[in-house]
């Protein structure tokens, strides 16, 4: 069965460091990957999503993500985290173009020190 | 831009009521989606509709029922509220072949007394 695995339930970084999120999944082809962000008493907002191609893709607010099918994985990066980035960021996949079966992740949530 | 918004955002019932969220979006969206969120688990499809009356089961459809009224609105009811699915409910809409780009609610929470 497909499935998508956050193995960090929470992660702690420096305002300025750097960031990574991992995000594994489990499905047999090539999927339809994407990282959402779900800030504080509201709904989820798209971060970036991955189709095809290069592997590197750009979100919004700096934030990349990198697919490699060896590792299937679709890891969560940026370069240098504000205070704004708290939040709680899913990972999630989805077999198909155009329908919204997504299957996300269990979440990981993001906490920044001053 | 458009907005989601769903109904009522705390929605308080006693064990064995039926209770019913509801969900308007006016983006022109043709699906729409209810996911349920708990602590810890990430979210889980319930229903989706792709357009108005369809109605399509997720992997967590069995307790609710859904309806797809009009185009901009989706419902979900909880048959029989029971204590252990208090949780947070999301509603979602996207437009066909637009790659799976859903556009959320803020949420609806469940608690059942």
């Amino acid at each position: 069965a497909q499935s998508v695995t956050q193995p960090d339930a929470r992660v702690t970084v420096s305002e300025g460091a750097s960031l990574q999120l991992r995000c594994k999944y489990s499905y047999s082809a090539t999927p339809y990957l994407f990282w959402y962000v779900q800030y504080p008493r509201q709904g989820l907002q798209l971060l970036l999503k991955y189709y095809s191609g290069d592997p590197v893709v750009q979100g919004v607010n700096s934030f990349e993500a990198e697919f490699s099918k060896s590792n299937s994985s679709f890891h969560l990066q940026k370069a240098s985290v504000h205070w704004s980035d708290s939040a709680v960021y899913f990972c999630a996949l989805s077999m198909f173009y155009n329908q919204g079966k997504l299957i996300f992740g269990q979440g990981t949530k993001l906490s920044i020190k001053p | 831009g458009g907005i989601i918004t769903q109904t009522p955002k705390f929605l308080i019932g006693q064990e064995g009521q039926k209770l019913t969220l509801k969900c308007q979006q006016n983006f022109n969206h043709d699906t729409m989606y209810w996911y349920r969120q708990d602590s810890g688990k990430g979210l889980r499809l319930i229903y989706y509709s792709i357009t108005e009356n369809d109605l399509q089961k997720g992997d967590l459809s069995e307790g609710y029922d859904a309806s797809r009224e009009k185009k901009s609105s989706f419902s979900l009811t909880v048959t029989s509220a029971q204590k252990n699915e208090m949780a947070v409910f999301l509603c979602a809409s996207s437009m066909f072949n637009s790659g799976n780009t859903l556009y959320f609610g803020e949420g609806s929470r469940l608690i059942v007394v």
